[in-house]
């Protein structure tokens, strides 16, 4: 069956920098463009990144613009989620999701910024 | 960038009545090429990821009951339950798709009167 487990969340300071990774099983990973969303406690839903299939189109929020670097590895059915120069308000549980719809989600990594 | 406006915030419903959550957005995602709406309708448990039930505004995902509908076109969107169950207690979403940001509305929580 179809598994999306991201990991790599955390406590960190401020200013630093954590990397997601968000391992996929059974569909077809390199045909799929892939999001990252995230939730702040208590919130709603905020779109973050998106990739296409083949890595080569990105697209991010605002919010995370010049921060954050999604990427993927086809051979290893993994995406990623750079984070850099993190800031409170970046704390959330983080989801990947499949495109276009988000069909598949994730279960999600907690990563929470604080000093 | 497209704005996604859920109504209500919230909503209390009896067991077996009708729920209605509807949704706005700023332009329309109807895309002419293909005739579809590009809308997603999610229903969150507390604790658990989104789950989507609804996709192309109208077409309910695999295993998710039939009293769950979606219904619209172009900028204005509903999603009915039909017969409120115990286990439909969550918030609800919805999301375009026609573009990005892929824009979330703000959630609709659904509660037993």
């Amino acid at each position: 069956q179809v598994q999306l487990v991201e990991s790599g969340g955390g406590v960190v300071q401020p200013g630093r920098s954590l990397r997601l990774s968000c391992a996929a099983s059974g569909f077809p990973f390199s045909t799929y463009g892939m999001h990252w969303v995230r939730q702040a406690p208590g919130k709603g839903l905020d779109w973050v990144a998106v990739i296409s299939h083949d890595g080569t189109s990105k697209n991010y929020a605002d919010s995370v613009k010049g921060r954050f670097t999604i990427s993927r590895d086809n051979s290893k059915n993994t995406l990623y989620l750079q984070m850099n120069s993190l800031r409170p308000d970046d704390t959330a549980v983080y989801y990947c999701a499949t495109d276009i719809y988000f069909y598949y989600w994730g279960q999600g990594t907690l990563v929470t910024v604080s000093s | 960038d497209i704005v996604v406006t859920q109504s209500p915030d919230s909503l209390a419903v009896s067991l077996g009545e009708r729920a209605t959550i509807n949704c706005k957005s700023s332009q329309s995602i109807l895309y002419s090429s293909d005739n579809k709406n590009y809308l997603g309708w999610y229903q969150q448990k507390p604790g658990q990821p989104p789950k989507l039930l609804i996709y192309w505004a109208s077409t309910r995902a695999s295993g998710v009951p039939d009293r769950f509908s979606g219904s619209g076109s172009g900028t204005d969107f509903t999603l009915t339950i039909s017969s409120l169950q115990a286990e439909d207690v969550a918030v609800y979403y919805c999301q375009q798709y026609y573009n990005t940001p892929r824009a979330f509305g703000q959630g609709t929580k659904v509660e037993i009167k």
